[in-house]
């Protein structure tokens, strides 16, 4: 049950792509395509933003998107807003779960 | 509309127990898995405990195994952490949340564990 491996920040200009990588094992995020993304914003609860590697929720907006390839998953968000700017955490999730340790996103 | 309430936090001595609840309205609660996650103050996301729709799977992180309990009573609509032997270490906000995938949480309930 080790946490996954994110980056601790990562930065963008407005308008700008990011990506943010979650690397685990063959034993989780490689098992299997149950990897969700969460962001959240100070003092307030998390928000699922993508499931099962790709699925986007009703509502979230496109600009978001999930991959994956092997162990490690990715979240990128495209044409970046002031109001991303936001930790992100990954998991993966099957019985159990795991979450990576989260990304601060600073939009510069 | 989905509503998780979380309720039972507070602060209590190192050894000492304290019992969550998570209040459930807005969907069909029997249909879906839950799971508790805690966050330290300052840290990242710790996942804690998952129950299968009929309480018939429960999962645990190793740092709780043997102290919490995860239950549900799908009559009340309600999710349950029973926690015990509580350390220092569990000082955290604790959130239920709904489905493996995690869709929808509340908003949190504080445990403090100090003396």
């Amino acid at each position: 049950q080790s946490a996954l491996t994110q980056p601790a920040s990562v930065s963008g200009s407005p308008g700008q792509s990011i990506t943010i990588s979650c690397t685990g094992t063959s034993s989780d995020v490689g098992s299997y395509n149950l990897v969700s993304w969460y962001q959240q914003h100070p003092g307030k609860a998390p928000k699922l933003m993508i499931y099962e590697v790709s699925k986007r929720p009703s509502g979230v907006s496109n600009r978001f998107s999930g991959s994956k390839s092997g162990n490690t998953a990715s979240l990128t968000i495209s044409g970046l807003q002031a109001e991303d700017e936001a930790d992100y955490y990954c998991c993966s999730y099957a019985g159990s779960k795991v979450f990576g340790g989260g990304t601060k996103l600073t939009v510069l | 509309e989905v509503q998780l309430v979380e309720s039972g936090g507070g602060l209590v001595q190192p050894g000492g127990s304290l019992r969550l609840s998570c209040a459930a309205s807005g969907f069909t609660f029997s249909s879906y898995w839950m799971s508790w996650v805690r966050q330290a103050p300052g840290k990242g996301l710790e996942w804690v405990a998952n129950i299968k729709q009929d309480g018939s799977e429960k999962y645990y992180v190793d740092s709780v195994k043997g102290r919490f309990t995860i239950s549900r009573d799908n009559a009340k609509n309600s999710l349950y952490l029973q926690m015990n032997s509580l350390r220092a270490e569990d000082t955290a906000v604790y959130y239920c949340a709904r489905a493996l995938r995690g869709d929808y949480w509340g908003q949190g309930t504080l445990v403090t564990v100090s003396s």
